[in-house]
């Protein structure tokens, strides 16, 4: 069974930086683009950034251009997102998902970005 | 705004059909055939429920249909059941200058009369 999970989410300052994990197991984890996907509260959904499969090509929404990374670790079956320069707008539950395609997503983490 | 315009809420009556309407550009669907949908009950995640315009997962229910015309997807449900109620979103890949990006529709609410 696919299964993702996200940690790392909490509380941070406007400026402040996180980074969000995501656990993948039940598939070939090296075989997929890994993305993460954002929505804001009572608000729609929005893809935040994208890694191929071997972290050698990264896309992003131009909103975190500059300011977040995506990496991944395929030994960990991990995929990664290091958020700097954090915004009140980037306020959001985060979700990882493979394959933008037909993606299988994961349950969230939720980032709250105030002072 | 959402980058792929869709209606904030359809309804419809048990048994009845109902279709939801999703509107991009010929740079997301009308150029590709990777749209998306999705059902998401609320505090839930989203579930896929169509892929590649027109492509049920397995375990989807085969009154959820999908298709595309020009620059515009719609997902069709068939037999309306009171457990369909939530929000849809649909997505689309979308050539951006020469990034490979997606983009969502801001959603529409269903509601089972």
């Amino acid at each position: 069974e696919v299964q993702l999970v996200e940690s790392g989410g909490g509380l941070v300052q406007p400026g402040g930086s996180l980074r969000l994990s995501c656990a993948a197991s039940g598939f070939t984890f090296s075989n997929y683009w890994m993305s993460w996907v954002r929505q804001t509260p009572g608000k729609g959904l929005e893809w935040v950034a994208s890694i191929n499969q071997d972290g050698s090509e990264q896309n992003y929404v131009d909103s975190v251009k500059g300011r977040f990374t995506i990496s991944r670790d395929n030994a960990e079956r991990s995929v990664y997102l290091q958020m700097n320069s954090l915004r009140v707008e980037d306020t959001a539950i985060y979700y990882c998902a493979r394959d933008m395609r037909s993606p299988h997503w994961g349950q969230g983490t939720r980032l709250t970005v105030s002072s | 705004q959402s980058a792929l315009t869709q209606p904030a809420s359809v309804s419809g009556s048990p048994g009845q059909s109902i279709t939801i309407s999703c509107t991009g550009t010929s740079s997301d669907i009308g150029g590709y055939n990777y749209v998306c949908w999705y059902q998401q009950p609320p505090g839930k995640a989203p579930k896929l429920m169509i892929y590649d315009v027109n492509n049920r997962p397995s375990g989807v229910s085969n009154r959820f249909s999908g298709s595309k015309s020009g620059n515009t997807a719609s997902l069709a449900i068939s037999g309306l059941q009171a457990e369909d109620e939530g929000d849809y979103y649909c997505s689309s890949f979308r050539s951006y200058g020469s990034s490979n990006t997606w983009v969502f529709g801001g959603g529409t609410r269903l509601t089972v009369l």
